[in-house]
């Protein structure tokens, strides 16, 4: 089984400061997909990525795959309010001949005024 | 294009009793995947179907059971209600694997278990 552990489990810090998540395997996925879920909804997807030492910019966040694909990190410049929720990465695991995601321990983000 | 419907959105149980949870995939995907969300465990995976066949399943007792219909749209079964199922089910569309296709999540269904 293919484990995803995220660092830290919780943030708490205020509007305009940075922060970095994590998250690390000790195997190599094909693919890393982050997600963001707000209290009482499903994870919406904000990027998905695919090659080694890949970086990809959604506005204020910068998401990186590490180049062994083993690892992942998203990076929040001047983190708002909106910020606010719990961040989920996930990869792909095989199944003999299925897949189905793998999702990692989330952490959760607080923003404050 | 419309997202990922789940229905109802919440559900208040008695423990023995069982549950029947609706998800309707968006249009034109054939994956639909189902997972368990709770604080202690986070998210896991329950069962995908593809083509009304269940084609994965997730470490869960018998009492979890699903099926997908013709349309695509899948429902899963909770018998015999225990407390510790309460939890916000979620479902998940793709248009094929998730190897290389994105899943997208509905509202889910928040079931509570008294």
């Amino acid at each position: 089984t293919q484990l995803l552990e995220q660092s830290p489990q919780f943030l708490s810090i205020q509007e305009g400061e940075n922060l970095t998540v994590y998250c690390n395997s000790s195997s190599v996925f094909s693919s890393l997909q982050w997600y963001r879920q707000e209290p009482g909804e499903g994870p919406v997807l904000l990027v998905t990525v695919v090659t080694g030492g890949e970086v990809k910019k959604l506005k204020r966040l910068t998401f990186q795959f590490g180049d062994a694909r083993k690892d992942s990190s998203l990076h929040i410049t001047a983190a708002q309010p909106g910020d606010t929720g719990l961040y989920l990465c996930a990869g792909p695991q095989f199944t003999g001949t299925a897949s189905k995601l793998t999702f990692g321990t989330g952490t959760r983000l607080q923003v404050t005024l | 294009k419309a997202g990922v419907t789940q229905t109802p959105r919440y559900l208040i149980k008695t423990r023995g009793q069982q549950v029947t949870l609706s998800c309707s995939p968006i249009s034109g995907h054939r994956s639909v995947s189902w997972y368990q969300q709770t604080p202690g465990q986070g998210l896991q995976f329950l069962f995908e179907y593809f083509s009304e066949t269940q084609r994965n399943k997730g470490n869960f007792p018998g009492r979890f059971s699903g099926r997908q219909f013709s349309n695509s749209r899948s429902e899963m079964n909770v018998s015999t209600l225990e407390l510790g199922d309460s939890a916000l089910y979620l479902c998940a569309s793709s248009f094929e694997s998730v190897l290389n296709y994105e899943q997208y999540f509905g509202p889910g269904t928040r079931l509570t278990v008294t």
